[in-house]
């Protein structure tokens, strides 16, 4: 079962923040936050990941909480590109057996012209 | 540089029958794979390979799947006296570095008439 909580869907407007919120009360010290999205018929592509600090990349910005119980994914300056399902997993540090994602349903986001 | 490839991109085919589906991985990323998508779902793990052994197969349905990589790169999933259930998008991907960050590919959609 998938180790994280995500509200089914949301909304945003073109060219605001969209920030998609994620709880993972049961994570443990060892283990990463990932985000993937995964655009209609494609594969999931990666965002991003951290494991205790905030993280920015070109594509978004990861929030951790300090008791690392849960997440944001912040895009910045939403597009219509960026309609697709986002999922947060839980995934352990060491590779190997552990390293597998074990995805739930995600969150449907959906960016309104 | 070159992403996960998959072929074929889709696959018809009759109950009872055969199929073998490919996995390109990143070049040099030792880590593979697959998961499984059913429409509506989430991709659920199926088999991961460190190299050419099968380190983790508990994600596998039944003995009618299996996979191979005997050279350390390409992969092949084989599905043998098909069934309409095994309808869904087979996903591979591959993961390299010293967090194994998993890249996926765009998926064969198998349809079992």
């Amino acid at each position: 079962d998938a180790k994280t909580t995500q509200p089914p869907s949301m909304d945003c407007a073109e060219g605001r923040a969209a920030n998609l919120p994620c709880n993972h009360s049961t994570i443990s010290g060892n283990e990463y936050v990932y985000w993937y999205r995964q655009i209609h018929s494609q594969g999931p592509q990666y965002i991003i990941h951290g494991l205790k600090n905030n993280e920015t990349n070109e594509m978004a910005s990861l929030i951790i909480t300090e008791d690392r119980k849960s997440s944001t994914l912040i895009l910045p300056h939403a597009t219509l590109r960026d309609t697709a399902v986002y999922y947060c997993i839980v995934r352990g540090v060491h590779t190997g057996a552990n390293s597998k994602l074990t995805f739930g349903k995600g969150i449907t986001l959906s960016v309104r012209p | 540089g070159a992403g996960v490839s998959q072929t074929p991109s889709n696959k018809v085919t009759e109950k009872g029958k055969y199929v073998e589906l490919r996995c390109d991985p990143i070049s040099g990323h030792t880590a593979l794979y697959w998961y499984r998508q059913s429409l509506g779902q989430g991709p659920e793990f199926l088999i991961y390979f460190q190299g050419t052994g099968a380190a983790d197969d508990s994600g596998l349905p039944n003995d009618r799947f299996f996979a191979v990589r005997p050279e350390g790169s390409v992969s092949t999933l084989k599905i043998q006296r098909t069934e309409r259930g095994d309808s869904a998008v087979y996903l591979c991907a591959s993961a390299g570095g010293r967090q194994e960050t998993q890249y996926f590919g765009p998926g064969t959609r198998l349809l079992v008439l």
